[in-house]
């Protein structure tokens, strides 16, 4: 099935670093996501995006929606260790028009040395 | 308030034989989405309950099938399992109505391992 290609794979970063992390698709979505999957649990939806050129926060975390729709961002400021975990990007079509799935990027494994 | 429940949390088969997970829906949700999660990867789309009928599936063989029930839980049945089919199985619940927005909120999912 498609997935997103979302980058880097994997990134060890200090205590109290900004964390940077992308996702890009060949599609357009109307909506994007941002999850995050400790080990043995479900994804925790982090970030809700609607709109193109959208800048939202929750907390240390920013996310965007690119202009094209076909891509989004997520910022972590000032890490911390609970910050570990493995963040996933998700891409949504329009419901409207019948899409209700969502299509999710690889991961990102993030790593915080304290 | 109860978030999205799922069970059993670990579940482990032979091939050939059958298999039905179950998860009930956030507590105001009416719309159930199951995923699958291989080892490394990010969930792929199986199917989408909305209304006790099945409104979009993913790229899934009819092996797997599923039921939504008047109260909005649901079950995934995988038949003739595979080696393959072994994964981590998500719920996710969301409002369904709406035709804009519909955030999708999972559960902490079954693992399967087929053998």
């Amino acid at each position: 099935g498609q997935q997103l290609n979302q980058s880097p794979q994997s990134m060890f970063i200090q205590e109290g670093e900004d964390v940077s992390m992308n996702c890009t698709s060949s599609s357009i979505f109307n909506t994007w996501l941002w999850y995050k999957q400790d080990p043995g649990e479900g994804p925790v939806l982090l970030i809700a995006l609607y709109k193109a050129g959208e800048l939202t926060s929750n907390g240390r975390l920013t996310a965007q929606f690119g202009i094209t729709r076909k891509d989004s961002f997520l910022n972590i400021s000032a890490s911390i260790p609970s910050d570990v975990g493995i963040y996933f990007c998700a891409g949504q079509g329009s419901p409207g028009a019948g899409s209700y799935q969502l299509t999710f990027g690889k991961g990102t494994k993030l790593s915080v040395i304290p | 308030d109860a978030g999205v429940t799922q069970s059993p949390t670990h579940l482990i088969k032979t091939r050939g034989q059958q298999v039905t997970l179950r998860c009930s829906p956030k507590s105001g949700h009416d719309t159930v989405s199951w995923y699958q999660q291989a080892l490394g990867q990010g969930p792929q789309f199986i199917f989408q309950y909305y209304e006790e009928e099945e409104r979009q599936r993913g790229n899934f063989p009819d092996r797997f099938s599923g039921h939504q029930f008047p109260n909005y839980s649901s079950e995934l049945n995988v038949n003739a399992l595979l080696l393959g089919d072994s994964a981590l199985y998500l719920c996710a619940s969301s409002l369904g109505g709406g035709k804009v927005h519909n955030e999708q909120f999972f559960g902490p999912g079954t693992r399967l391992t087929v053998l």
